[in-house]
């Protein structure tokens, strides 16, 4: 998958650590987004970043961070996460707001 | 789409059978769907979306159907191989400046051989 890409695949984390999460669009797009996948929850929007500037934030707990630097990368910074943290962390782009997302392979994380 | 609970409902098709994945949604306001793929171990892939001054739209060897009265989406595959096994999401949103995709919980699509 060279259109979004996502490091690390995988992630295993003590609730003490911090770590950030990495996502690459190559696709030249100007929307982009975190969402959480949790084994038993639909697909959850945590933020989403248009034009590098933040516009939606689902009510996500602030030891999740997100940094947009440009159009192209996504950063979601993570500090003194909790076990229910646990899950896969996926990122997507789209042309607009309002076009088709694509998404990235994921990162699977684990908080112990 | 809607969370239809804890449980991932499945379906099971025999091999060269063709699949029927249904969805429904609850917001009347909602005007764009689209469905999504999820093999294991990989993010959602995009199969194909629909407007709804559209009832339905067909690509290859997939159709989706929209039924605005009823709120439900549909999504067929036709002839249904191995490689079609994975998990199904529908996605809707209004196509405002709220946009945001409202995903369902999913349904697991098993291809018998």
């Amino acid at each position: 998958e060279t259109g979004v890409t996502q490091t690390p695949r995988h992630l295993v984390m003590g609730m003490t650590n911090k770590k950030s999460l990495k996502c690459e669009q190559h696709l030249g797009h100007n929307a982009m987004y975190w969402y959480k996948q949790s084994a038993k929850k639909p697909l959850e929007l945590m933020f989403v970043y248009n034009f590098k500037e933040q516009t939606e934030n689902n009510s996500v707990p602030s030891r999740f961070s997100p940094e947009c630097p440009n159009s192209s990368h996504l950063f979601l910074h993570l500090h003194t996460l909790q076990p229910e943290d646990s899950a896969l962390y996926l990122c997507a782009s789209s042309q607009e707001r309002v076009d088709t997302q694509y998404f990235g392979p994921g990162t699977r994380l684990t908080v112990l | 789409g809607e969370s239809v609970g804890l449980h991932l409902p499945t379906l099971s098709v025999q091999e060269g059978d063709n699949s029927i994945i249904n969805c429904a949604y609850s917001n009347s306001a909602s005007d764009y769907f689209i469905w999504y793929k999820q093999e294991s171990g990989k993010g959602p892939q995009f199969i194909i979306d629909i407007r709804s001054n559209m009832d339905k739209r067909q690509g290859q060897r997939v159709t989706v159907l929209l039924n605005k009265t009823v709120k439900h989406l549909s999504l067929q595959i036709a002839a249904t191989q191995p490689g079609d096994s994975a998990v199904y999401f529908c996605a809707d949103a209004r196509m405002d400046s709220s946009y945001k995709l409202i995903f369902g919980s999913g349904t697991r699509l098993l291809v018998r051989p």
